[in-house]
């Protein structure tokens, strides 16, 4: 099992360009959540997913787009990049089970908007 | 919306000594989960508490959950330059599974 995983690990785009961020998991998680992690301030999550076809907005989802067309796949999405979006990401899935919820992350994307 | 405070925000300390982590929520948790993520890695998960004043050890570390079930702690006894990171924890309001993380506590063990 690879886990979760995320696809680019480093990143550097100029103001008003796009990206997408891939993460997948081979868990067969329903949950998959995005995070933004920023010196000083934690985890704060951006979009997450409760399942194929689903997703909803978190913290922070202003500048952000998600899709979740298949469960084991989790996009983000930045339309027009942002100096304020410079952050590391993390992409998390869970397995949701009575009172079991563990989250588990990918390596993370740094990513840097000149 | 719920708020999850953590403190405090960085802790020194020298290898050997005690280390405590302090969590509260402005709202009754379903669970706390508790992750530690190195330096330039990802949070790993390392404990989840659901039931009220419960305790769980793992060999240095003791997790607390309050009576109230709007607290949490967490105790490292002894500390070693392994423990180096930055200790999260995670409130799941109850009818919810979706966690807010608290903004971290990095522990810096100084040999």
């Amino acid at each position: 099992n690879a886990g979760v995983t995320q696809t680019p690990k480093f990143r550097v785009l100029k103001t008003g360009q796009s990206m997408t961020l891939l993460c997948a998991q081979d868990m067969n998680h329903e949950y998959m959540y995005w995070y933004r992690q920023d010196p000083g301030m934690g985890l704060r999550l951006i979009h997450y997913s409760v399942g194929e076809g689903t997703t909803a907005k978190g913290e922070v989802p202003d500048g952000y787009n998600v899709s979740r067309l298949k469960k084991q796949n989790f996009l983000l999405g930045l339309e027009s990049a942002a100096p304020s979006q410079t952050s590391v990401y993390f992409c998390a899935s869970s397995l949701v089970r009575g009172d079991v919820d563990t989250q588990y992350f990918g390596p993370g994307t740094r990513l840097t908007v000149l | 919306g719920q708020q999850v405070m953590q403190i405090p925000q960085y802790q020194h300390v020298q290898e050997g000594e005690d280390f405590t982590t302090y969590c509260n929520s402005s709202t009754t948790l379903s669970n706390i989960q508790w992750y530690k993520q190195r330096p330039g890695g990802h949070p790993v998960f390392l404990i989840q508490l659901v039931k009220s004043g419960e305790v769980k050890k793992q060999k240095r570390l003791t997790f607390q959950f309050g009576e109230a079930k709007k607290n949490s702690s967490l105790h490292i006894t002894a500390t070693q330059t392994t423990d180096v990171g930055t200790y999260f924890c995670a409130g799941v309001p109850g009818g919810s599974y979706i966690p807010t993380f608290g903004r971290g506590t990095s522990l810096i063990v100084h040999p």
